[in-house]
């Protein structure tokens, strides 16, 4: 079964400066996507960024990249520049071609302080 | 555009009860999912619909929770006999079909929270 892992439940970041959430996952599929999602407190999930395994370059949007690494089976989240509207839960995802449900992992509270 | 819409916002219900929970997916979304929040939790995978057929249903905790989709359109998920550690903020998403389903972005609705007393 495939499972996601975000081991930190918590992190801080100072506005303007930049962060990285951390999530592991574990599939034996080879063809696979990998998705972070923001979900501020009106509930609304938010997809920030995607990743298809098979592309070896890191997937960038605006202030939100990640780093990727296949082999160790890790997808960290780097926001540069963060605001305050940054804060909010953040889950990363996973999802294979062939099951499209998305296994999510129990997230990381970010908080941007002033 | 219009996007997923879930009624009610909230619901809180007794212990026993019956409810009903509605999902309205964007229009041509072939793919409609329920998912559940426990609080402080990760979002659960609950049931998959494409169009009015469900082929995972392996999410469903119990044989309380069922699940019905109209056509390509509303989607309504029943939980019987609702019980206390039903309370959790149940989510609907929708999504295009196509040989590219897994990298499909999923779109999200607000959730309903329920809450049983």
């Amino acid at each position: 079964a495939q499972t996601v892992t975000q081991s930190q439940p918590e992190m801080s970041v100072q506005e303007a400066e930049t962060v990285t959430l951390s999530c592991t996952y574990d599939t034996s599929e080879s063809d696979y996507y990998l998705f972070w999602y923001k979900q501020p407190p009106s509930r609304q999930m938010i997809l920030v960024i995607r990743q298809e395994a098979y592309k070896q370059q890191n997937a960038t949007e605006n202030r939100f990249s990640v780093n990727f690494q296949k082999a160790a089976k890790s997808f960290s989240l780097k926001i540069s520049d963060s605001q305050l509207g940054d804060a909010a839960m953040y889950f990363c995802a996973y999802r294979t071609g062939a099951n499209s449900k998305l296994t999510f992992g129990k997230g990381i509270t970010l908080s941007v302080r002033p | 555009g219009a996007g997923v819409s879930q009624s009610p916002s909230n619901k809180v219900t007794e212990k026993g009860k019956d409810v009903e929970l509605r999902c309205d997916p964007i229009s041509g979304h072939t793919a409609l999912y329920w998912y559940r929040q426990r609080l402080g939790q990760g979002l659960e995978f609950l049931i998959y619909f494409q169009g009015n057929s469900a082929p995972d249903k392996s999410g469903l905790p119990s044989d309380r929770f069922s699940a019905e989709r109209t056509g390509e359109s509303v989607s309504t998920l029943t939980i019987q006999r609702t019980q206390q550690e039903d309370s959790a903020v149940y989510l609907c998403a929708s999504s295009l079909p196509g040989l590219l389903a897994g990298g499909n972005e999923q779109f999200f609705g607000p959730g309903t929270r329920l809450t049983v007393l």
